[in-house]
């Protein structure tokens, strides 16, 4: 059973196009996200939302636009696509945070390889 | 401003021990700190997290000083497997007023592991 799991792996497209990722976790967690990791291998976040509320939302071009149907699943569109747009995008989840325990991890999807011609 | 130095790489030999350092001299009082190890073509994978003293899991151990400001993994009998990035992350975990700070993954530590 996968975890978190996100489609496509592979995703190859023009400048200008509009794309979209999707992302769905099986753990019944409550908080997800988005991260972008570029060719310099330097993960950076973007979004996360906590039960379909986004709460975080890192200085990101609006371009991206994060979109959560239900905690299950938090689908990243992205209009008008540029060169620099290229990278690995992965989505991940964590439980909800409780101050009364110290677990806080995040479970991360195999990430999608985004290029931009 | 990055809350977090790690070396860029490391490297070593299997069956020996490895401890990677990470200082964090900025830590806050609610903060805690999260190591994850990230291969090739993969999302990062949580390995051990703590708030001070000693951490072990059937993993790794985490050794924090009693200031806070480093911490330490440590892999015991390491394989030519252990090859990965490994990242230290320092945050608040508790989502209402956490921000992203525990979740800004720095550049890493590259560590190889040669036979």
């Amino acid at each position: 059973d996968t975890a978190v799991s996100q489609t496509p792996k592979y995703l190859v497209t023009q400048m200008g196009n509009d794309k979209s990722i999707k992302c769905e976790q099986n753990l019944g967690h409550d908080t997800m996200y988005w991260y972008k990791q570029d060719s310099k291998k330097f993960l950076k976040i973007m979004f996360s939302y906590n039960n379909k509320e986004l709460i975080i939302n890192e200085t990101v071009p609006n371009r991206f636009s994060p979109k959560s149907p239900d905690k299950a699943h938090l689908n990243l569109h992205i209009n008008s696509l540029e060169l620099g747009d290229s990278a690995v995008y992965f989505c991940a989840s964590s439980p909800k945070s409780d101050r009364r325990k110290e677990t806080y991890e995040q479970y991360f999807g195999p990430g999608t390889r985004l290029t931009v011609t | 401003l990055a809350k977090t130095t790690q070396p860029i790489s490391m490297d070593s030999y299997e069956g020996q021990e490895v401890n990677i350092t990470c200082s964090h001299n900025n830590i806050a009082t609610n903060d805690y700190i999260t190591w994850y190890q990230q291969f090739p073509s993969q999302g990062p994978r949580f390995i051990i997290q703590g708030y001070k003293t000693k951490v072990t899991n059937e993993v790794a151990s985490l050794f924090i000083p009693a200031d806070r400001k480093s911490s330490t993994l440590s892999l015991p009998r390491v394989s030519l497997s252990d090859t990965a990035v490994y990242y230290c992350l320092v945050g608040d975990i508790a989502y209402s007023g956490g921000g992203a700070d525990g979740l800004t993954f720095g550049k890493g530590t590259h560590l190889i592991i040669q036979p």
